[in-house]
């Protein structure tokens, strides 16, 4: 079993925070990275899909930074709202076509 | 409306059952995945599929079985051979296996 893991744990942050949390994964046999979130009583969805090294992506207020030589992947937040409070997900795709999960860092914004 | 569901949302069963938790796409994905969640845990790959009639275990597949007759289609049966069923389930479907995956919204499945 690979070992992917999220640190924090957890998480609490103040409205208008910015704030970042880690994903470190193996860093051979390296396909793809996903995060997710992951918000109370609703499914997971999607945030980034990133496959190359030194990939960076944006989606709001919301990024993503990729490094696969060292086997890990930031997640920044900037000016956190109550609404970005959820379970951060990352996931490693190997070649080998499994995904593999981290823990999650459970991230709430106090109003 | 197109999506992944899975029903039913809560269920049930005694200790010994075999019981099938059911998971249907309309998205036209080729691969679906079965996950299973314990308190504290993260998600762990039980089963996936990349296409009909063909699927691989994942890391936790003991005690567990699928098929994929149908495309839209992925039943997880959770038998009675499989020591600590009771956990949050999640089934995902993706249009291929690197893509990202979408989510249904979960069977809780509760053995005593």
């Amino acid at each position: 079993i690979l070992n992917v893991e999220q640190s924090p744990q957890s998480l609490h942050v103040q409205e208008g925070d910015s704030t970042n949390f880690t994903c470190s994964f193996p860093s051979s046999n390296f396909y793809a990275l996903h995060w997710y979130r992951w918000e109370t009583a609703k499914s997971p969805e999607a945030l980034f899909v990133m496959t190359l090294n030194g990939d960076e992506k944006k989606k709001g207020r919301i990024s993503a930074t990729l490094n696969t030589k060292e086997g890990y992947s930031y997640l920044y937040i900037k000016g956190s709202q109550p609404e970005d409070s959820a379970t951060y997900l990352c996931a490693f795709l190997n070649a080998g076509n499994m995904l593999t999960f981290g823990g999650g860092t459970r991230l709430m914004v106090k109003p | 409306d197109g999506g992944i569901t899975q029903s039913p949302k809560y269920l049930f069963r005694k200790e010994g059952q075999n019981v099938t938790l059911s998971c249907e796409q309309n998205l036209n994905h080729d691969a679906m995945y079965w996950y299973r969640q314990d308190p504290g845990q993260g998600l762990r790959l039980i089963y996936y599929s990349q296409i009909v009639n063909d699927f691989q275990k994942g890391d936790i597949a003991e005690g567990y079985s699928v098929s994929r007759e149908k495309k839209e289609s992925f039943p997880l049966t959770v038998t009675s051979a499989q020591k600590n069923p009771t956990a949050f389930y999640l089934c995902a479907s993706s249009r291929r296996e690197a893509y990202e995956q979408y989510f249904g919204p979960g069977t809780r499945l509760t053995v005593t």
